[in-house]
């Protein structure tokens, strides 16, 4: 099985930077996601790591840790739009390698 | 380009009551999949599919159905509702092969379902 997981909750300002974390332990490893949703919308995505290292995609990059079974999710350059939830999804090996397992989110909320 | 449609967007049901959660995708994906979310949780995945006629069961199946008669097409059934199937469902789809690990999943609008 998989076991995934992130901070609740975190508080950041505008135009200041906020790392989420998310730690994982799984059975097997095919991918980490981090998917963005804001409230009453649908998830959408972010990024994908599969190497260790850094994604870089505009305001936000991700970073993957195999060894250690963590990843984060760099925001940068705050904005308002930024508030959201952010969730980390992990592909394990299991017997089909399109199930994807989620953390339950973490919703960060940017303040002027 | 409409992407993933659920439909409908909310529903109310009484306890024992059944109904279908309907979802289409146009992007030609082969691989299906429904998720229920609620609070304090992770996304969890209800029934996926890999191809049309191909069915499977996620981590909580218990209480759903499904089948996948077209590429397009892949409908939920709660069989006979229960208070704790209240949730937000979202069906998901994406065109990832068993060999292709990057294919994000495209994520319907969500259908919020109450059981009284």
């Amino acid at each position: 099985g998989q076991n995934i997981d992130q901070p609740t909750e975190m508080t950041a300002t505008e135009g200041a930077i906020v790392q989420i974390n998310c730690t994982y332990q799984t059975s097997g490893f095919n991918g980490l996601f981090w998917y963005q949703q804001h409230a009453g919308e649908a998830p959408t995505f972010l990024s994908y790591n599969v190497l260790d290292g850094l994604e870089e995609k505009g305001r936000f990059s991700s970073f993957l840790s195999r060894s250690k079974g963590y990843s984060y999710l760099l925001l940068k350059e705050l904005q308002m739009k930024d508030s959201a939830s952010y969730l980390c999804a992990v592909r394990g090996t299991m017997r089909n390698d399109y199930k994807l397992s989620f953390g339950a989110g973490t919703t960060v909320t940017v303040r002027a | 380009n409409a992407g993933v449609t659920q439909t409908p967007k909310f529903q109310v049901l009484k306890t024992g009551q059944s109904m279908t959660l309907q979802c289409a995708q146009d992007m030609n994906h082969e691989y299906m999949s429904w998720y229920r979310q609620d609070p304090g949780m992770g996304l969890r995945l209800i029934h996926y599919s890999v191809g049309a006629g191909i069915t499977d069961q996620g981590e909580v199946p218990n209480g759903y159905n499904v089948s996948r008669s077209t590429t397009e097409d892949f409908p939920l059934r709660l069989l006979s509702a229960a208070p704790s199937q209240t949730s937000v469902y979202f069906c998901a789809s994406s065109s990832d092969p068993p060999d292709s690990y990057n294919s994000p999943l495209h994520f319907g609008n969500g259908t919020r379902l109450t059981v009284t």
